[in-house]
């Protein structure tokens, strides 16, 4: 499968708190992108990091990319428990139209 | 804002019927996408367009069928619905490798 891996599965966090969450994949990419899926909606995109890009912030979001071990992560600063979310990534590959989905952590920041 | 929209939040269809989810984006956008998501596997592409009437298979496309007869409009069609497509139906729309917009998505029960 060509499926991105989030790592943790569950990540349980008190308010304040940084919530760090791991992507592993297994091909070379084009772009990397982070979604935040709350439950039982559709999925909502919170940044995209380029092949050629390191490291990228959005609000108190900030994403690395690690293209030699074919790895990013996700920090989600002084999390708030409107954080509370499932957390995605997906990868491209090839032409670059087709998207591969992560299985996700699922997040829960504690008030 | 981008917006896409999906016909259904909640279906129940008994097993042998014919069902179409539809999705509808206003943002012009030439990618259109399907996938089921299940829990602890993620979202998974059942089908994808690339143009009006151009589609292509993604990773579990068996018993599924598409449309798209315009561009703003891609149809998901269960030919013949079985208690193994009881799923959530997630579409989104993007521009080439960019962003994926996602609908609220369709909730399947297939009795």
């Amino acid at each position: 499968s060509q499926q991105g891996e989030e790592d943790p599965q569950a990540l349980s966090i008190q308010e304040g708190e940084n919530a760090t969450m791991n992507c592993s994949y297994k091909t070379s990419i084009n772009n990397l992108q982070w979604y935040r899926q709350n439950s039982g909606r559709g999925l909502v995109h919170l940044i995209l990091i380029r092949s050629n890009e390191r490291e990228k912030h959005s609000g108190r979001l900030r994403v690395t990319l690690d293209t030699s071990k074919k790895s990013s992560s996700l920090l989600i600063t002084a999390s708030r428990a409107a954080d509370t979310a499932s957390y995605f990534c997906a990868t491209d590959y090839g032409t670059g139209n087709q998207f591969y989905f992560g299985t996700g952590t699922s997040l829960t920041v504690i008030p | 804002d981008v917006k896409v929209t999906q016909s259904s939040r909640y279906l129940v269809k008994r097993t042998g019927e014919k069902v179409f989810l539809e999705c509808v984006q206003d943002m012009d956008h030439e990618n259109m996408f399907w996938y089921r998501q299940d829990p602890g596997l993620g979202l998974r592409l059942i089908y994808f367009s690339y143009d009006v009437k151009m589609k292509e298979k993604g990773d579990i496309p068996e018993g599924y069928s598409v449309s798209r007869e315009k561009k703003e409009r891609f149809s998901l069609i269960l030919e013949s619905a079985s208690t193994n497509q009881t799923s959530m139906y997630l579409c989104a729309s993007s521009v080439l490798q960019e962003t994926q917009y996602f609908g609220p998505g369709t909730r399947l029960l297939v009795l």
